[in-house]
């Protein structure tokens, strides 16, 4: 079974604050999503990486970056959080196009 | 990323009775994915639709892909309450990316 695991489940973190949310998947797989999820308005995609040190820009990558040293993690970063960023954040992996595979999330509070 | 309408966005139903959610979209499709979140829950795949006009069937769960692949149906017939959570529907965008709808939150009282 593939496994993604993001390495919090809860982070409160301070306006201004430099804060990286950190994502693994044991597959192997290419490609690598970072996702937020809000209320009402489903999920949202930032960035998305389809290969080592590669990354694109999805639909809301405005206030973040994004790091892929090595194939099975894919970091995100806030430069500067802000309380509008306050979100449940989601990671996913997938081969071509396979299933998505989503981490449990990491439900990020900025104050 | 591709831009789809999902209706409703909430429904609550009575165990026992039907559901359907519907994904529309304004461009062809050239496939479609569906996923399930259960309450405090991730995403998880349900099914990918990808022939005009496929139906598919998961015992309950039937999922419908129209003719001019432009649209998307999940129907649940007689709901329990294990079918609680937010059903998406995720049209392929552009590379390898998947831009889901907003989903249908569906709720099942005993």
């Amino acid at each position: 079974d593939v496994k993604v695991t993001q390495s919090s489940r809860y982070l409160v973190k301070r306006t201004g604050e430099k804060v990286f949310l950190e994502c693994v998947q044991d597959m192997d797989h290419e490609n690598m999503f970072w996702y937020r999820q809000d209320p009402g308005l489903g999920l949202r995609l930032i960035y998305f990486s389809y290969d080592v040190k590669m990354k694109e820009k999805g639909d809301i990558p405005e206030g973040y970056s994004v790091s892929r040293e090595k194939k099975e993690r894919f970091s995100l970063i806030l430069e500067s959080a802000s309380t509008n960023q306050t979100s449940m954040y989601l990671c996913a992996s997938r081969e071509g196009n396979s299933p998505l595979h989503f981490g449990n999330g990491t439900r990020l509070t900025v104050t | 990323g591709q831009q789809v309408m999902q209706i409703p966005q909430y429904q609550h139903v009575q165990e026992g009775e039907d559901f359907t959610t519907y994904c529309n979209s304004s461009t062809t499709l050239s496939n479609i994915q569906w996923y399930k979140q259960r309450p405090g829950g991730h995403p998880v795949f349900l099914i990918q639709l990808v022939k005009s006009g496929e139906v598919k069937k998961q015992k309950r769960l039937t999922f419908q892909f129209g003719e001019a692949k432009k649209n998307s149906s999940l129907h649940i017939t007689a709901t329990q309450t294990t079918d609680v959570g937010t059903y998406f529907c995720a049209p392929r965008g552009g590379y390898s990316t998947l831009t889901f709808g907003k989903g249908t939150m569906l709720l099942v009282s005993p």
